[in-house]
């Protein structure tokens, strides 16, 4: 099963509203990352969030990272028809591993009309 | 301007054939990615490089063959024991895969098989 699930699968809003995206993950993590990605496109990195922080601000984007229920949600406030696109969070595990390998969960498919 | 690049954008392979994936960064990256991403579906990844003339499979490696020759390039060749190669697939870099940081993506290769 995905380390990262998304939650909702997709999201339908107004512009001007605000949207909200959640991410459960199953171990211990050294970060979690937001990506966002454009139909046919590549992925372009958002913000990073390190297993020690709580919260963080990039322009309209603020993400939240709970470790005791192993979740973390990405908030959009303010949408534009410019932010219709989908988002992945993708974790970091804590140990194991000595590379920098992320595991992307299915992502949200967000849709902002205008 | 600094980034990944791919090649092609589209490629379309007949049963039995064996295609080779382009992917080219100048951002003086130690550490190379190759993903596959189905429709509807989060990023998997295929193998992964830390370092020039070294590689290691991913979580989906069978039927899919790389080499790191050069820094700044980390062809993918997806082999005609890849079942099911219908797919799109995503390059990525990142600084040092020591630690799992942010990653920089190109803008993907969509494989075909008639």
């Amino acid at each position: 099963s995905q380390q990262g699930e998304e939650d909702p699968q997709a999201l339908s809003i107004q512009e001007g509203e605000n949207a909200t995206m959640n991410c459960s993950y199953k171990t211990s993590i050294n970060n979690l990352q937001w990506y966002r990605q454009n139909s046919g496109r590549g992925l372009v990195h958002l913000i990073l969030i390190r297993s020690n922080e709580r919260e963080k601000h990039s322009g309209r984007l603020r993400v939240t990272l709970d470790t005791s229920k192993k979740s973390s949600s990405l908030l959009i406030t303010a949408s534009r028809a410019a932010d219709t696109a989908s988002y992945f969070c993708a974790t970091a595990d804590a140990g194991g591993t000595s590379y920098g390998k992320l595991t992307f969960g299915q992502g949200t498919i967000l849709t902002v009309h205008p | 301007d600094g980034g990944i690049t791919q090649s092609p954008k589209y490629l379309f392979r007949k049963e039995g054939q064996n295609v080779t994936l382009s992917c080219e960064q100048n951002l003086n990256h130690d550490a190379m990615y190759w993903y596959r991403q189905d429709p509807g579906q989060g990023l998997r990844l295929i193998y992964y490089s830390q370092i020039v003339n070294d590689f290691q499979k991913g979580d989906i490696a069978e039927g899919y063959s790389v080499s790191r020759e050069k820094k700044e390039s980390f062809p993918l060749t997806v082999t005609s024991a890849q079942k099911n190669p219908t797919a799109f697939y995503l390059c990525a870099s990142s600084i040092d895969s020591r630690v799992a940081d942010t990653q920089y993506f190109g803008p993907g290769t969509r494989l075909t098989v008639l």
